[in-house]
């Protein structure tokens, strides 16, 4: 069966300082991958999202970036974290060809100071 | 513009009470329609999805939606509520041609005793 991992599962980090985030999934080849923010209160905002090794597309600008170096490896990065970047962060996959349902990760929460 | 609205930000209902929560979309076509339940602090967790076929889908943990496309709606329904219900519920929509889900703003369920 197919599973989904990210980690880490907390995370507190200064302003100014790098991130990186990971997300892999197990027991499926070639799925989209997507990554998500949750703010406090908020709904969900789209960040990114792959459709293949070294494929990223960009939903929102920021100082944010992804990369996909493994088909089944999804990771989130920053050079320098704002207090704005603070949030709940999940990743979520589809199977491909006729991957309609997306299935999430257990998130990571992340907490900028 | 294509959305996906829930009105009610937050309901409160009494445990074995029946339960609905709403969702509308706007789109020119009928897109894929989802719904997720997260419980504080956890990822998302589909409890069912329409892509065509018979009106009223069921779920999991006694969940099921109804699918009216004279009202653009796709509201969440359970007969009697239980304690561990209470969570927030977002309602998702996937237009035929794109890969990104829309999500709501979320419901948020209260259960008292």
């Amino acid at each position: 069966s197919q599973t989904i991992h990210q980690w880490p599962a907390t995370l507190v980090q200064p302003v100014g300082s790098p991130l990186s985030l990971e997300c892999t999934v197990e027991g499926t080849s070639n799925p989209n991958l997507y990554w998500y923010r949750q703010a406090a209160g908020r709904g969900l905002q789209l960040l990114f999202y792959s459709v293949g090794i070294g494929q990223i597309s960009s939903e929102v600008p920021q100082n944010l970036s992804a990369s996909r170096p493994q088909d089944r490896q999804f990771i989130l990065s920053s050079k320098k974290l704002l207090l704005s970047d603070s949030g709940f962060y999940l990743c979520a996959w589809t199977p491909e060809p006729g991957g309609e349902t997306q299935y999430f990760g257990p998130g990571t929460r992340l907490l900028v100071l | 513009a294509q959305s996906v609205t829930q009105p009610d930000i937050h309901i409160t209902v009494s445990e074995g009470a029946s339960l609905e929560l709403r969702c509308n979309y706007s789109y020119g076509a009928t897109p894929y329609l989802f719904w997720y339940v997260q419980s504080p602090g956890q990822g998302l967790q589909l409890l069912l999805k329409y892509f065509s076929g018979d009106t009223l889908v069921q779920g999991i943990k006694g969940f099921e939606a109804e699918f009216k496309r004279s009202q653009s709606s796709f509201n969440l329904r359970k007969p009697s509520v239980h304690w561990s219900d209470a969570a927030e519920y977002f309602c998702a929509a996937l237009p035929g041609s794109a890969r990104q889900l829309t999500f709501g703003s979320g419901t948020q369920l209260t259960v008292l005793p």
